[in-house]
């Protein structure tokens, strides 16, 4: 039971490349999020998916999209990168959306 | 959203019981009081949860005064291992759901041997 998994864990972009960061739950879990982390402050949620085919909108989506592919997997898509999207990825989990949420272990990017 | 105020570090010796405490002054009715733990390049971890009065499990207690304006997580005989950020959530998780809740900046333990 590998819990929330993401790839890749480090990634250098350069301005306007495009790039996919993966996540899956092997928990059965039903709702996923992506959040980002910059230095030296609190998590913010890009997006989420309450349940298989849907998706909504967090604090900050902007420059982002996100597919929930199946049950186990939800991509976070980076079209145009820029460098105010260099931060640390984390995507979470929980049975449902009132549950404990599982974090996975992050992705490093940044975008020069 | 109920905003949350911890402090924003704190050192500790081994062995001694840490208490941080976090405001939350316009807390909602229907809102728990969440805290996680952070490990430098980790993702959060859940510790604890809790809506009035006292919890507590095998890895902290939550104090939480009868007005929940403020709670207090006591962590019992630090070691290094606890070095890390912990964050204080406040948000309806129990109806509305993760989704809505907010992290802050937490609060830096620095355990000191």
């Amino acid at each position: 039971n590998a819990g929330v998994t993401q790839t890749p864990k480090f990634q250098v972009l350069k301005t306007g490349q495009s790039m996919t960061l993966q996540c899956a739950q092997d928990m059965n879990h039903n709702s996923m999020y992506w959040y980002r982390q910059d230095p030296g402050m609190g998590l913010r949620l890009i997006y989420y998916s309450a349940s298989e085919g849907t998706t909504d909108k967090g604090e900050v989506p902007n420059g982002y999209n996100v597919s929930r592919l199946n049950k186990r997997e939800f991509s976070l898509r980076l079209e145009s990168a820029a460098p105010s999207q260099t931060s640390v990825y984390f995507c979470a989990s929980n049975l449902g959306v009132t549950d404990t949420q599982y974090f996975g272990p992050g992705t490093r990017l940044t975008v020069l | 959203l109920a905003k949350t105020t911890q402090p924003i570090s704190m050192d500790s010796y081994e062995g001694q019981e840490v208490n941080i405490t976090c405001s939350h002054n316009n807390i909602a009715t229907n809102d728990y009081i969440t805290w996680y733990q952070q490990f430098p390049s980790q993702g959060p971890r859940f510790i604890i949860q809790g809506y009035k009065t006292k919890v507590t499990n095998e890895v902290a207690s939550l104090f939480i005064p009868a007005d929940r304006k403020s709670s207090t997580l006591s962590l019992p005989r630090v070691s290094l291992s606890d070095t890390a950020v912990y964050y204080c959530l406040v948000g309806d998780t129990g109806s509305g759901g993760y989704q809505k809740v907010t992290f802050g900046t937490g609060t830096k333990l620095q355990v000191i041997p």
